[in-house]
């Protein structure tokens, strides 16, 4: 049981290029959910899914585009980078939010 | 939109001696889970402790406890016989259940940064 996954776990780009971070989880949670961490401002929530093929915005979308195609994956799309994107990046799932949701190892990505 | 403040940006406290961390929040909801995570330096997540609001039993894990005051919106994490290992941020989040129309996002406090010192 690996958990939550992200790949990759470092990341630099130039401004304007596009990439995808890689999430997938194999607990076959429903809710999965991307979270960026900037210094002194906690997690905030970018996007979100509770199950496959339903997607929806959560506090700092913009940006960033998801996709929910299986259970498993739940890939992050920066369509043009930007410095202000510079943080760390973390996916969680959960079974049941009342108990909590599962992180992965972050990745942190670099914007130059 | 419910929000949570963590007051402490920074503590510290000496080994084996019992720190607590304050959090409070703000809704209108009756029913709500809360969470304190831990993040060490390898900046993995780590779920410490959940209390559900409509109960009034304060939470307990080992040695981590909360203290959840529903009518005063706080909830602080008290650990006894502070560990080297328990040096980390730690963060106070809030979660509306789908039960009660939210979508079960969590919302994070700024976290506070604690040292425990040999």
């Amino acid at each position: 049981n690996a958990g939550v996954t992200q790949t990759p776990k470092f990341q630099v780009l130039k401004t304007g290029q596009s990439m995808t971070l890689q999430c997938a989880q194999d607990m076959n949670h429903e809710y999965m959910s991307w979270y960026r961490q900037d210094p002194g401002m906690g997690l905030r929530l970018i996007h979100y899914s509770v199950g496959a093929g339903i997607t929806d915005q959560g506090e700092v979308p913009n940006g960033y585009n998801v996709s929910r195609s299986t259970t498993e994956d739940f890939p992050l799309r920066l369509l043009s980078a930007a410095p202000s994107q510079t943080s760390v990046y973390f996916c969680a799932s959960s079974y049941s939010g009342k108990f909590g949701q599962f992180f992965g190892p972050g990745t942190r990505l670099t914007v130059l | 939109a419910q929000t949570v403040t963590q007051s402490q940006p920074e503590m510290s406290v000496q080994e084996a001696e019992t720190v607590t961390l304050s959090c409070t929040y703000d809704t209108s909801e009756s029913n709500y889970y809360l969470f304190w995570y831990k993040q060490p330096p390898s900046r993995q997540m780590i779920l410490v402790i959940r209390q559900e609001a409509y109960k009034q039993q304060n939470a307990t894990e080992n040695r981590f406890s909360v203290n959840f005051q529903k009518a005063a919106k706080s909830f602080s994490l008290k650990i006894s016989d502070s560990q080297l290992g328990d040096t980390a941020m730690y963060f106070c989040a809030f979660m509306k259940p789908r039960s009660q129309g939210g979508s079960e996002k969590l919302v994070f406090g700024k976290g506070t940064k604690l040292t425990v010192n040999p």
